[in-house]
Parts: structure tokens; C-alpha cells; sequence
């Protein structure tokens, strides 16, 4: 499978501030997707990113909150903007596969976040 | 009622233990299942998927699907302490993109 990397892998951050995650990925993937963890939740489908077009948001976040970033077939940003302590979180990254006739979702290490 | 169900735990057994950890689900269109294993400062690593319905081994796991029941299982022969993490259920219907639905997450720990 893809090898993929997150950074930061943690930040301690002050209300009001912004964080931009990276995910870069060891092969090109057409898709590329952010998800929010947390604790004692499940994993929540922040949004899905395609190279060359502007990302598709789930419901209940927002472009303004979350900007993302796709330049290429192996790299993406996310942004946590105008963070609040409601914020910290375990954020991942993830891409497709196909395995077996079907595509697959795979996940870098995540990028723990408190918010102070 | 969420669309996937998933005890949070914490499940607590014995090295050695044959350990079953579950899920239930409401969206029949669900046609894939799949079980993460999430170690502690990790992200989610793929353990099995199966299609539909009927059981999967893999070494000392089996997966098993449940349809008329929504329910789905992994089972853990010879639990080791290297297995204690957290079990995510994953679920997705069939065609197109796979995004799936994901349950909580059970806390597994395995001691000697």
C-alpha cells in the first residue's frame, strides 16, 4: 500500500491561531481525503480532495474552517483555521487504493492537536 | 440511532483469550466490510475486508458478516499482548467511490 506522512505528527496550539497539516503521499492518488478523530468518536470525513479541482466538503464543515490544499497527484494541506479548544483532534489523512476490485481506504499516522 | 454501532470498551482479556469484537449496523445497502486495528499515536492500518456476507480468515483472524442481522464480527484466536489497540469497524455500500462509514472504535487490551 501507499506509504503516507503527516506533518506535523502533534502541535500544542492558542486559540485564535491557525495550523496547516501536510500529507504527502509515495505515489500518485487521485484522491486524497481529511478526516477529524475524536476521542471516543468515529471518524469523521472532514473532506475529499482531487488534484485540480476544489475539495468536497461534508456536511457540517466548511472552506472557511478547513481550507484545503491539492497541487498534485502526491501532496495535500489541510488548515485548522481560527482554532478553538473544540478543534483538538486527531486529524488524518488518507488515500485510495484498489485491492481486490474495489478501492480501499488507507491512513498516514494523523496529526494530534490540542487547542489551549 | 448512528448508522454503525460499536461497544467503545474497554475490552479487557487475558494473552491467549479468543476475543470477539462486534458491530451492528442500519444501512442495508452496506455491501463492504472492513476491520481497522489503530494502535495508540497511530493512524487506522487495514486488517480485512470482506464482501457481503459469510467469513474471512486471515492467520489468527476471522471476519464475519452477518446480513440478515446487520452484524458483523472479528474474531482473535491466541490473543497477544501486541494485539491490544483500538478495532474500528468500517462499512460502504457497493459502486463508485469508496468512502466508508465508520463505528467508534473497540479499546482491546490484552494482558499476560
Amino acid at each position: 500500500s501507499a506509504v503516507i506522512s503527516q506533518k506535523p505528527s502533534r502541535d500544542i496550539c492558542q486559540r485564535g491561531t491557525s495550523l496547516t497539516i501536510q500529507c504527502q503521499v509515495d505515489s500518485q492518488v487521485t484522491m486524497m481525503f481529511w478526516y477529524r478523530q475524536q476521542p471516543g468518536q468515529s471518524l469523521t470525513l472532514i473532506a475529499t480532495a482531487n488534484q485540480g479541482s476544489e475539495a468536497t466538503y461534508e456536511s457540517g464543515f466548511v472552506i472557511d474552517k478547513f481550507p484545503i490544499s491539492r497541487p498534485n497527484l502526491t501532496f495535500s494541506t489541510l488548515t485548522v483555521s481560527n482554532m478553538s479548544p473544540e478543534d483538538s483532534s486527531i486529524y488524518l489523512c488518507s488515500v485510495e487504493e484498489a485491492s481486490g476490485g474495489r478501492n480501499i481506504q488507507y491512513f498516514g499516522a494523523g496529526t494530534r492537536l490540542s487547542v489551549l | 440511532q448512528k448508522e454503525v454501532e460499536q461497544d467503545p470498551g474497554p475490552l479487557s482479556v487475558p494473552e491467549g483469550a479468543i476475543v470477539s469484537l462486534n458491530c451492528t449496523y442500519s444501512n442495508s445497502a452496506f455491501q463492504y466490510f472492513m476491520w481497522y486495528r489503530q494502535y495508540s499515536r497511530k493512524g487506522p492500518e487495514l486488517l480485512m475486508y470482506t464482501y457481503s456476507s459469510g467469513n474471512k480468515e486471515d492467520g489468527r483472524f476471522t471476519a464475519q458478516v452477518d446480513k440478515s442481522s446487520k452484524y458483523i464480527s472479528l474474531f482473535i484466536r491466541d490473543s497477544q499482548p501486541s494485539d491490544s489497540a483500538t478495532y474500528l469497524c468500517a462499512m460502504s455500500g457497493s459502486g463508485g467511490s469508496y468512502i466508508p462509514t465508520f463505528g467508534r472504535g473497540t479499546s482491546l487490551i490484552v494482558h499476560p
